[in-house]
């Protein structure tokens, strides 16, 4: 069965470094997804893309953060200066289409630590 | 704007006994609700949906979820739960479906 996955699984950096989370999403889907959740609190939607460009961003996405779709099979998010607070469980999702009763598939996520 | 409230953040239910999941949604409109579940160390699994139609939904692994308009609910059971359920379970509320509106989640734990 055809799954989402993200690499790495566990990622600690030093704080002000950057950080790229890489997914690859299932390969017929044409929406993608990160959503992030901080140790024992909700799961947050960061940003949505499609057709190479965000469609949508929550006021977490800042500038310190960047999506980017390098190779039509990869989707990366990019953390330009990790902080303290960046440090969370990233998940990646895709769609098949912009149905909305349509399932995200998630993957298993990426640990962040920002020591 | 649409979210989500899942008033109970831990639950401890026996193996065998039902099992009834609080979730709440504010949205103007009729929303897209979902269930999800996360075992520990893995990403969000699809337990079941609703849009519209039968109030009632079937999900996999024997739960189920009733929508409530009246109520804004859509609370997850199950009626025998199994040791294998014990994870963290996740009500969310899409609405133009571009991203979802995540609760806070409720921890399952479940006593031999």
């Amino acid at each position: 069965e055809p799954e989402v996955t993200q690499t790495p699984s566990h990622q600690v950096t030093q704080m002000g470094q950057e950080v790229i989370l890489r997914c690859v999403p299932i390969s017929n889907h044409l929406y993608f997804y990160w959503y992030r959740q901080i140790l024992g609190q909700k799961v947050e939607f960061l940003v949505s893309f499609y057709n190479n460009e965000i469609s949508e961003k929550s006021e977490i996405f800042d500038d310190q953060f960047s999506v980017e779709r390098p190779d039509g099979s990869n989707f990366t998010l990019k953390i330009r200066s990790t902080k303290l607070e960046d440090s969370a469980m990233y998940f990646c999702a895709s769609r098949e289409n912009r149905d909305p009763y349509n399932e995200q598939f998630f993957g298993p996520g990426t640990r962040l630590t920002v020591l | 704007a649409q979210s989500v409230t899942q008033p109970d953040i831990h639950i401890t239910v026996s193996e065998g006994a039902s099992l009834e999941l609080r979730c709440n949604y504010s949205y103007g409109a009729t929303p897209y609700l979902f269930w999800y579940v996360q075992s520990p160390g893995q990403g969000l699994q699809l337990l079941l949906k609703y849009f519209s139609g039968d109030t009632l939904v079937q999900g996999i692994k024997g739960f189920e979820a009733e929508f409530k308009r009246s109520q804004s609910s859509f609370n997850l059971r199950k009626p025998s739960v199994h040791w294998s359920d014990a994870a963290e379970y996740f009500c969310a509320v899409g609405a133009s479906g571009n991203d979802m509106r995540f609760g806070a989640g409720t921890r399952l734990t479940v006593k031999p």
